[in-house]
């Protein structure tokens, strides 16, 4: 079946420095989405990307989808405290069912003062 | 109002006990969707509705029991559960396109089988 695979697991950063996690189907994906979950919290919705080789900007982050769909990177330029929690990336593959959201692992930002 | 409101936030059992969770938005979304998520884990989808109708059931086991009786609400009953069932009960709801949009997750319940 469809997977999606997400590293790194854990990332421990001093605050402003970059950061970049990064997630990789076994399949072409239709579009992927990235959510953050904050410690004790829900996930919320970043952002999705749907074309081939997009790249999306929201101040600090930036979102991009690879030319062959699948995969993602997320990247966050100069991290403060208040990126800290853990970042999912979520793919649907072609064919696929409405709402057949596949999360990867997460990666678990931590950002020391 | 672009919240997803699910009650009860904490929920304790026993394995013999019958009880619901319950989840409420009025974004006009008419998919919604029951997840389960562990600690540390990422969210596992059980079920998905789409326009009132069970679209998506993950070989979820049958001591959950969803329902969905209108566009703006969503229950999960629960009966006969086991300990390993405690988790985070994530409801969330989008709309429905061919291409999939943004879920709005609700806050949870932290649900305890003892």
């Amino acid at each position: 079946g469809q997977q999606v695979m997400q590293i790194p697991q854990y990332q421990h950063v001093q605050e402003g420095e970059d950061f970049t996690t990064y997630c990789n189907s076994s399949t072409t994906l239709s579009n992927i989405q990235w959510y953050k979950q904050r410690p004790g919290g829900h996930p919320v919705f970043l952002i999705q990307l749907v074309k081939s080789g997009e790249v999306k900007k929201q101040k600090r982050l930036t979102f991009q989808f690879g030319e062959a769909k699948k995969n993602s990177s997320l990247h966050i330029t100069a991290t403060q405290t208040t990126d800290v929690g853990t970042y999912f990336c979520a793919g649907t593959g072609y064919g696929g069912s409405q709402g057949n959201l596949i999360f990867g692992k997460g990666t678990k930002l931590s950002v020391k003062p | 109002d672009t919240e997803v409101t699910q009650t009860p936030k904490h929920l304790v059992m026993g394995m013999t006990n019958k009880k619901s969770l319950k989840c409420e938005q009025h974004m006009g979304h008419r998919a919604m969707y029951w997840y389960k998520q562990k600690a540390k884990k990422p969210p596992e989808l059980m079920f998905v509705y789409s326009y009132e109708k069970l679209s998506i059931n993950e070989s979820v086991p049958s001591r959950f029991s969803p329902e969905c009786p209108n566009s703006s609400l969503l229950n999960l009953h629960l009966h006969a559960l086991q300990p390993e069932d405690s988790a985070l009960y994530l409801c969330a709801s989008s709309q429905v396109k061919v291409s999939n949009t943004e879920a709005f997750f609700g806050q949870g319940t932290r649900l305890t089988v003892v």
